[in-house]
């Protein structure tokens, strides 16, 4: 089946370690994003990549990094920076956009990640 | 940065009532994308719209892109049980708002 895999499901993490969730897409989309909720809050956006090998910073990329080495793949590693990483984590990945295909707007999630800082 | 306000944050209706929410943008977009998300999961894709004054449904829900390509609505009618989740809008940048939780009461 085609869709958007996240691992692990739920994380632990002590202060101090650096993680990485994974994130693995087989819908061949060329975009692919990762974004943080916290309980009770919308999502924010923290990194994204339009293409193999690019990535761009979001709106609160402090703390993370991600690399974007093959085009099903966009890992997201949570540094010792990141002060209270405590969230859920969601991937997400879109189709190319086109004047024809202007569908390449519309993202889809994965199933998310909970990162908990023990 | 370009603010989204999304409105109301909560909702709480009874079961039968139709519901409306929306959202408003400071600037112009292309696209505007409303999804569902139930608790501890990714959000779903519910509607998405490409072009000013579009209106498209699906099932009971129907989403407008305004024509000022600022703004968009969402509503949906005969709510039932299932409809409870966050809803959220989203914008051409990838950038959501903050969310309506919707409550129904049976």
């Amino acid at each position: 089946d085609g869709g958007i895999t996240q691992s692990p499901k739920y994380l632990f993490r002590k202060e101090g370690q650096n993680v990485t969730l994974s994130c693995e897409q087989n819908l061949n989309h060329d975009a692919m994003y990762w974004y943080r909720q916290d309980p009770g809050q919308g999502l924010r956006l923290i990194y994204y990549s339009q293409i193999v090998n690019d990535f761009q910073k979001g709106d609160i990329a402090e703390g993370y990094s991600v690399s974007r080495e093959k085009k099903e793949s966009f890992p997201l590693t949570v540094t010792s920076a990141q002060k209270n990483p405590t969230a859920f984590y969601l991937c997400a990945s879109s189709p190319p956009t086109s004047r024809f295909s202007p569908s390449g707007n519309t993202i889809y999630f994965g199933e998310g990640s909970w990162l908990t800082v023990v | 940065g370009q603010q989204l306000n999304q409105s109301p944050q909560s909702m709480f209706i009874q079961e039968g009532e139709d519901v409306s929410m929306n959202c408003t943008s400071s600037s112009i977009f292309n696209t505007w994308l409303w999804y569902k998300q139930d608790p501890g999961e990714g959000p779903v894709l519910l509607i998405a719209l490409y072009k000013a004054g579009e209106l498209t449904s699906n099932g009971r829900l129907t989403a407008q892109f305004g024509i000022t390509r600022k703004d968009s609505f969402l509503n949906i009618s005969a709510s039932i049980p299932s409809d409870v989740g966050i809803y959220f809008c989203a914008r051409g940048d990838m950038r959501f708002g903050a969310g309506t939780r919707l409550t129904v009461k049976p």
